[in-house]
């Protein structure tokens, strides 16, 4: 079946704008964890839905914000822009909640900030 | 969740099998020992993970000491395309949530 899928893959954006990532997760999977990836702070867990409800959180300012829909589809936006958001940001999907189930992990978005 | 201690690098040569280890020392009777790797500039791939018996896949085989406080995980025959970091992370079982603490990692290099 497919995997988890990630759009865009490759953003450009300028200090201030804001941008919205997206992720399909893979089918029949409810949960949908992002995690951001930096050179310097390596792989960082963002947040995580479940069901439509964000049940875990990264330490990350409010500009981090998400969001699951009903088929599980889930976005990421990020407000006003610094060039430190510039990073690879990562989906990860999993059939259930819980350290059974094991999170399969999309191409990741590479956002650039100028 | 107990923390991970990896070496930063390792090498293996092709066809050769590679053994990474990990120390986890102060790891508790509930938590799960997981190996993920990632290629460079691809997303994480989940490996295999274990709790305290010896697992084995079709990727790998992971070996838990007796007392738990080290794992390595076993690669038999490496090919060119297992270059990659690789990580080993401790998750606790009651756990809820689906969050994974990264650490950084051990960048194997499979030598030709």
């Amino acid at each position: 079946k497919a995997g988890v899928t990630q759009t865009p893959r490759y953003l450009i954006k300028t200090r201030g704008q804001q941008v919205t990532l997206s992720c399909s997760p893979i089918s029949g999977h409810r949960s949908v964890s992002w995690y951001q990836q930096t050179p310097g702070q390596g792989l960082q867990f963002l947040f995580e839905y479940f069901s439509e409800t964000q049940r875990n959180k990264g330490n990350f300012p409010g500009r981090f914000s998400g969001r699951q829909f009903s088929n599980s589809r889930s976005e990421m936006n990020v407000s006003t822009l610094e060039l430190g958001d510039s990073a690879l940001y990562l989906c990860a999907s999993s059939l259930g909640q819980g350290p059974l189930y094991e999170q399969y992990f999309g191409p990741g978005t590479r956002l650039t900030v100028t | 969740d107990a923390k991970t201690t990896q070496p930063t690098s390792m090498d293996c040569a092709e066809g050769r099998a590679a053994n990474l280890p990990c120390n986890h020392s102060t790891i508790s009777g509930n938590e799960y020992v997981y190996w993920y790797r990632q290629i460079h500039s691809q997303g994480p791939q989940y490996i295999i993970h274990g709790l305290k018996n010896n697992e084995t896949n079709e990727m790998a085989s992971l070996i838990i000491t007796e007392d738990r406080k080290s794992s390595t995980l076993i690669l038999p025959h490496a090919t060119l395309r297992d270059t990659a970091v690789y990580y080993c992370i401790v998750r606790a079982l009651h756990y809820t949530g689906n969050q994974f603490y990264f650490g950084t990692g051990t960048s194997l290099t499979v030598i030709p």
